[in-house]
Formats: structure tokens, sequence, C-alpha cells
């Protein structure tokens, strides 16, 4: 079945402990983004990357690592987490101009 | 600069119909996605409009206007599990560069 594998669903911590979420896509496709879900404030983009070893700042980067050295893996890394970065975030990959699909989200608090 | 709006909210009754409308204001168009959320759960596929006009799958129907910068989603016979938020993308200059519109948070009465 095509899909997006991402975990952990849900996850607490204290701000400056690092953690990162992981994400997996059985699609073979090139294209995957982090996107980060706040109320009111719709899907904004983190990091993308267009292909292996190849990724790049979206609109919101500040706080967050990514990296992607196999085509189907593109973990997000919280380095020094804050409150700030309390969050729903999804993980999601695309082929070409097929839809997007989304792993399941994970929310995040950082206390 | 890049924009699409969106109601923030919009209310309807059980079995009626309800338009849903998103406007938009981008460097370039390859597409306008239309997906459905669930509170706290994964945004889910609805329908993808490159060309002008309405495409209609089942109960949900999508329209895109390229001259206007507008598209709407049709929701019939509506249903309480359609109470959910309907997000509007726009595809940009590249296959890669998706807008997203904050969503509109659609409640269904009895």
């Amino acid at each position: 079945e095509a899909q997006v594998t991402q975990n952990p669903r849900y996850l607490i911590t204290v701000t400056g402990k690092k953690l990162t979420v992981t994400c997996s896509q059985n699609m073979n496709h090139e294209y995957m983004s982090w996107y980060r879900q706040d109320p009111g404030l719709g899907l904004r983009q983190i990091y993308y990357s267009m292909n292996v070893e190849v990724t790049d700042k979206g609109d919101v980067p500040e706080g967050y690592k990514v990296s992607r050295k196999e085509k189907r893996n593109f973990p997000l890394i919280l380095e020094s987490p804050s409150p700030n970065q309390t969050s729903l975030y999804f993980c999601a990959s695309r082929q070409g101009n097929e839809k997007l699909f989304f792993g399941s989200g994970t929310q995040l608090s950082v206390l | 600069g890049q924009n699409i709006d969106q109601p923030t909210e919009m209310t309807a009754t059980e079995g009626a119909i309800v338009q849903i409308n998103c406007t938009y204001q981008t460097s370039g168009f390859n597409g306008l996605f239309w997906y459905q959320q669930h509170a706290g759960e994964a945004p889910t596929f609805l329908s993808y409009n490159v060309l002008d006009g309405l495409e209609e799958k089942g109960r949900f129907s999508s329209f895109l206007s390229r001259s206007k910068g507008y598209s709407y989603l049709l929701l019939k016979e509506l249903q309480m599990k359609d109470s959910a938020s309907y997000l509007c993308a726009v595809v940009g200059w590249s296959n890669y560069q998706l807008i997203w519109g904050a969503g509109t948070k659609l409640i269904i009465k009895p």
C-alpha cells in the first residue's frame, strides 16, 4: 500500500532536548516536504527536498534541520526545541503533478 | 506576493448544499488542489483542477476559472461526517511549489 509513515504520532518533550521525527515513503517519490500546522495559520512549509542530498528552506525553517540521505527517508530534526515549536507536524511526498501524500502527523508539545 | 483566500468558517445544514470559495494570486499556476482535513488528522485528497471548468466526483465537485483566479468546492447532500476543514492549495511556478490557504472550517448542523 502506498503510504507515508511518520513517527511518533505524539511527542511531549522539554525545552532544549534534541528530537527527531522520522518520515518514510514507499512510493519512490522525489519530492518530500515538512509542514507545521497551527490554528488559524494553515499549513506552513518548513523544509523540502527535491531529491537525495537536495534540500531547501521553506517558509519557516528556523530551529529545524533536515537530511535526505536516502530517497525514502526525510527526518525532521529539532536540535534545541522551544515552546514555540509546539505544533502539529506533517510529512508529505509527491511525484510530478500527482497529489500530495501526507503522513498521519506528529503532535509535538515542548514544555 | 502570493496569496490564497478562503473563508475562515462556514455553517450548513445536513442534507443541504454548500459552496466553499478559494481565490488566489500567485506568480505561477500549474493546478489547484482541494483537501479535506478532520481535526487532528492528515489532509486527504479531494480534487485537482488544472483546466477551467467543473469536475464532479460523487457528492463533491470542484470548479476552476484561471482567468479569475478563482475556484470553489461544492458539497451536495451534506452529511455530518463532512464536518471538517477544507484546504485549497495552488501549484505555483513549479510542480513542487505549493501555496496553501488557511483552510475553511465547515460546521454541519442537524
